[in-house]
């Protein structure tokens, strides 16, 4: 299975941006990149996920470089509830496979 | 609101006995899925379900056992063969199993603790 990079922490003071990054070097043509949160003993929760283009919803943005091999998850306003583990994770659209692998994330502290 | 319900959030139980988690849909997905979270880790699959009357075994199956006779129930058995029992159980589900861009969505959990 392709493998993800990710910090395994970041601080953001509140109301300013966070850009989360992730490396997916070995990334094939037909995974998606998906990020989840986890906040604290609760379960993960999703936030986006892309394929090429660059994504965006009411919780983030996901910015796909251009060759693929990595990704960035911006939260345009860090807010105290965004303290979370985020989960860049490689989403295999293959037939007959739909399994989700979850390292260990990055761990943002938002600071007042 | 449709979601997932986990019951009980706490579990203590004795070495050597079997225990069941409850794992409730009501988001009429066919997948469902149970990982199993580690302090400081990530989540690792145990189980998952395509559909009703069918599961198949995730990375880390060995002595756990699943069920799913029905749509919206998927529980999980953690048996004595269990070497670590101990840890934050998850269940999941998906609106189907081929649909490569459809969001899991997550229960809120259940710790158990077996001494």
């Amino acid at each position: 299975d392709a493998k993800t990079t990710q910090p395994n922490s970041m601080e953001s003071n509140e109301e300013e941006p966070v850009h989360l990054p992730c490396n997916h070097s070995t990334i094939s043509g037909t995974d998606y990149i998906h990020w989840y949160r986890q906040l604290p003993s609760q379960g993960p929760e999703y936030v986006i996920h892309g394929l090429t283009s660059n994504v965006n919803n009411r919780m983030a943005s996901l910015a796909i470089a251009e060759d693929r091999k990595s990704s960035t998850l911006i939260l345009h306003r860090a807010t105290l509830r965004d303290a979370a583990v985020y989960y860049c994770i490689l989403k295999y659209s293959g037939a007959g496979s739909y399994q989700l692998t979850f390292g260990k994330g990055t761990k943002l502290s938002v600071i007042p | 609101d449709g979601g997932i319900t986990q019951s009980p959030k706490y579990l203590f139980r004795k070495e050597g006995q079997n225990v069941t988690l409850s794992c409730e849909q009501n988001l009429n997905h066919d997948a469902m899925y149970w990982y199993r979270q580690d302090p400081g880790q990530g989540l690792r699959l145990i189980y998952y379900s395509q559909i009703v009357n069918d599961f198949q075994k995730g990375d880390i199956a060995e002595g756990y056992s699943v069920s799913r006779e029905k749509k919206e129930s998927f529980p999980l058995t953690v048996t004595s063969a269990q070497k670590n029992p101990t840890a934050f159980y998850l269940c999941a589900s998906s609106i189907d199993w081929g649909r490569y861009n459809s969001p899991l969505h997550f229960g809120n959990g259940t710790r158990l603790t077996v001494t």
